[in-house]
């Protein structure tokens, strides 16, 4: 079945302590991308890749980290987790020609810093 | 800036009557438009989509406008169903200017489609 994973799907945390959550897509997709959703405030887009080792600033990443070494897995990484990230996050890929017209969404991961 | 706007935060409606979402844009190069859907729990999936050279799109019980001039496209979902209750993301994206594909959001709006 063809998909888009996240895990940890529920996360709660302290401020300070760092956290990686991972996104792996079985589609072959080049593009991958990390949203957060916050209420009022839509998704917001974090970081994407359009290949390997190829990674870019989206809207609002400061906090944040990714890293792309294998073409399935996108991790996003919080180096020192704040309040402020608490947030529902969301992984998403497509084929790098079909990104404005189609992304392909994981299940989300709830994350929690206290 | 807020480049797509979602001003509706919710909308009820009567199963079988239609539902009438509606989108509105600031940027010009926005040149394609997507729609959404979010069920609780589940991250979001695809809809339908426009692009900027077309004013309209049907498939099945969903259809896109898109009035240029104004900036403005809407989702009609005729007749509507109780599963079709969901948070609807209007999204646009400006293909020849982005530099990096981006899909730009708007807030989302509340379908509650009632038995």
């Amino acid at each position: 079945e063809a998909q888009v994973t996240q895990n940890p799907r529920y996360l709660i945390t302290v401020t300070g302590k760092k956290l990686t959550v991972t996104c792996s897509q079985n589609m072959n997709h080049e593009y991958m991308s990390w949203y957060r959703q916050d209420p009022g405030l839509g998704l917001r887009q974090i970081y994407y890749s359009m290949n390997v080792e190829v990674t870019d600033k989206g809207d609002v990443p400061e906090g944040y980290k990714v890293s792309r070494k294998e073409k399935r897995n996108f991790p996003l990484i919080l180096e020192s987790p704040s309040p402020n990230q608490t947030s529902l996050y969301f992984c998403a890929s497509s084929f790098w020609d079909r990104v404005v017209y189609e992304q392909y969404f994981g299940p989300g991961t709830r994350l929690t810093v206290t | 800036d807020q480049q797509v706007k979602q001003n509706s935060p919710s909308l009820s409606v009567q199963e079988g009557r239609i539902s009438i979402l509606n989108c509105d844009y600031t940027n010009s190069m926005f040149d394609y438009f997507l729609w959404y859907k979010k069920y609780p729990a589940e991250g979001p999936t695809f809809l339908i989509s426009i692009s900027s050279i077309k004013d309209k799109n049907e498939d099945g019980r969903f259809t896109v406008f898109l009035n240029k001039s104004a900036k403005h496209l809407s989702l009609h979902i005729v007749p509507s169903q109780p599963g079709d209750s969901a948070v609807y993301f209007c999204a646009a994206s400006a293909r020849s200017g982005g530099s990096n594909y981006k899909l730009t959001f708007g807030k989302g709006t509340l379908l509650t489609v009632n038995p």
